[in-house]
């Protein structure tokens, strides 16, 4: 079973932060925090992971707290391309969906 | 960042007929696939982890003699679904993963099945 919460739909403006939180209250200490996205009809597409300490990429940013009980995903001006299901991912050993969320960027 | 292909990218079938879907780690060695598969409106569901050289290890209420899986090489995993029937019709889609330190998966972009 997934072990993260997300909320299953956002809206975000074109050209602003849209950040994108996820709750895993029960991952394990050598668990890392992934964070993937699917466009419609494709296969999902790697953004970025973390284990505990804030990581950034040309993507996006991950901010996970301290306790790392949750996280979040700041694509920091987002486009309309960015549209898609954000998924949040906690395992060590293989990747099991949950819902994710549904991000629509709009104009 | 690595590339992983899927081939066939659609296919139809007639019912009891069986189709084999080819998943490639195209920069990279892979010792473990995964394979999902995604109804319309759905999450990804994981089927099954492949091993190279190793007997795949099916998720619970997947059927291993429905659903073949070799892993031949380092490079190259198979999915064939057997005496396939509508039911059946769905997106599959692999994974590969990179033996970093993060275990991170990269997908292909997928194999529509459809089923007449």
């Amino acid at each position: 079973d997934a072990k993260t919460t997300q909320p299953t739909s956002m809206d975000c403006a074109e050209g602003r932060a849209a950040n994108l939180p996820c709750n895993h209250s029960t991952i394990s200490g050598n668990e890392y925090v992934y964070w993937y996205r699917q466009i419609h009809s494709q296969g999902p597409q790697y953004i970025i992971h973390g284990l505990k300490n804030n990581e950034t990429n040309e993507m996006a940013s991950l901010i996970i707290t301290e306790d790392r009980k949750s996280s979040t995903l700041i694509l920091p001006h987002a486009t309309l391309r960015d549209t898609a299901v954000y998924y949040c991912i906690v395992n060590t050993d293989k990747l099991i969906f949950g819902t994710g969320t549904r991000l629509q960027v709009f104009p | 960042g690595a590339v992983v292909s899927q081939h066939p990218s659609r296919v139809i079938c007639k019912s009891g007929t069986s189709v084999k879907i080819e998943c490639r780690s195209l920069d990279f060695q892979a010792t473990t696939m995964f394979w999902y598969r995604q109804f319309p409106k759905k999450s990804l569901m994981l089927m099954a982890t492949s091993n190279e050289g190793s007997k795949a290890t099916y998720e619970q209420g997947v059927e291993k003699d429905k659903f073949l899986i070799n892993h031949a090489s380092l490079t190259l995993s198979t999915l064939t679904v057997t005496s396939a029937h509508p039911e059946d019709s769905s997106f599959y889609i692999c994974s590969a993963r990179d033996m970093g330190l993060s275990f991170r998966g990269f997908f292909g972009p997928g194999t529509r099945l459809t089923v007449l």
